[in-house]
């Protein structure tokens, strides 16, 4: 069985500085990453994801990842945080690509100072 | 391109009234569909997928039920509604069996 782990339910940065929002899994096969951003009343957005090949992933509005095997995990991060980037992000893991067996994490609040 | 819907988008429902949760998919054929619950400061519970017409896999035990009368469409029911039932209810698609879900905008459902 696989697992998401992600530190730090919430998670406050100012406006400008980098985000970085951790997760850390656990699969006994090779794991299909992904990161997913909840906007409050809204469905969950892909926004980006980790399958086979480069390990360092780029999606959506800047957002990148980084898969590290050797740590078992698949940090998020972005370089300057924007004011719209308030949102929870989950990180989700299913082995070898599997849809059904995908499995999120709780979830990490991010909040933007000013 | 692909686009999934869920209505109703809020719903109030009385202790013990029944409900019907609709989802449809668009712009793909024979997808995998799935119902989440997510409450209040908690995450993603998946309740039901299938991946067929009339193919439906509990993952809970639970006042729901789940059906799926067409390719693209899945629906969520209840007799008679708990107060733990409310939540917020998401519907997820999938191309066949591998890869990322793709969600929907979701119904706030609160149980009074």
């Amino acid at each position: 069985a696989q697992s998401v782990t992600q530190l730090g339910s919430h998670v406050s940065v100012s406006e400008g500085a980098l985000v970085l929002l951790r997760c850390n899994y656990s699969s006994s096969v090779p794991p299909y990453l992904f990161w997913y951003v909840q906007y409050p009343n809204q469905g969950l957005q892909l926004l980006l994801k980790y399958t086979t090949g480069a390990t360092l992933v780029k999606g959506i509005n800047g957002f990148e990842a980084e898969f590290k095997k050797s740590e078992t995990s698949f940090h998020l991060t972005k370089p300057s945080a924007h004011m719209s980037d308030a949102a929870e992000y989950f990180c989700a893991v299913t082995p070898s690509g599997s849809a059904r067996q995908l499995t999120f994490g709780s979830g990490t609040q991010l909040t933007v100072l000013p | 391109s692909q686009t999934i819907h869920q209505w109703p988008a809020t719903l109030v429902q009385p202790v013990g009234s029944p409900l019907s949760l609709e989802c449809t998919v668009e712009g793909t054929s024979n997808p995998n569909l799935y119902w989440y619950r997510q409450a209040a400061g908690r995450g993603l519970q998946l309740l039901f997928y299938s991946v067929g017409i009339g193919q439906i896999s509990s993952e809970v035990p639970q006042n729901l039920s789940a059906s799926r009368p067409q390719d693209r469409q899945f629906i969520l029911s209840s007799k008679k509604l708990l107060l733990s039932d409310s939540g917020f209810y998401l519907c997820a698609w999938s191309a066949g069996g591998y890869n990322e879900q793709f969600f929907g905008p979701g119904t706030r459902l609160t149980v009074l």
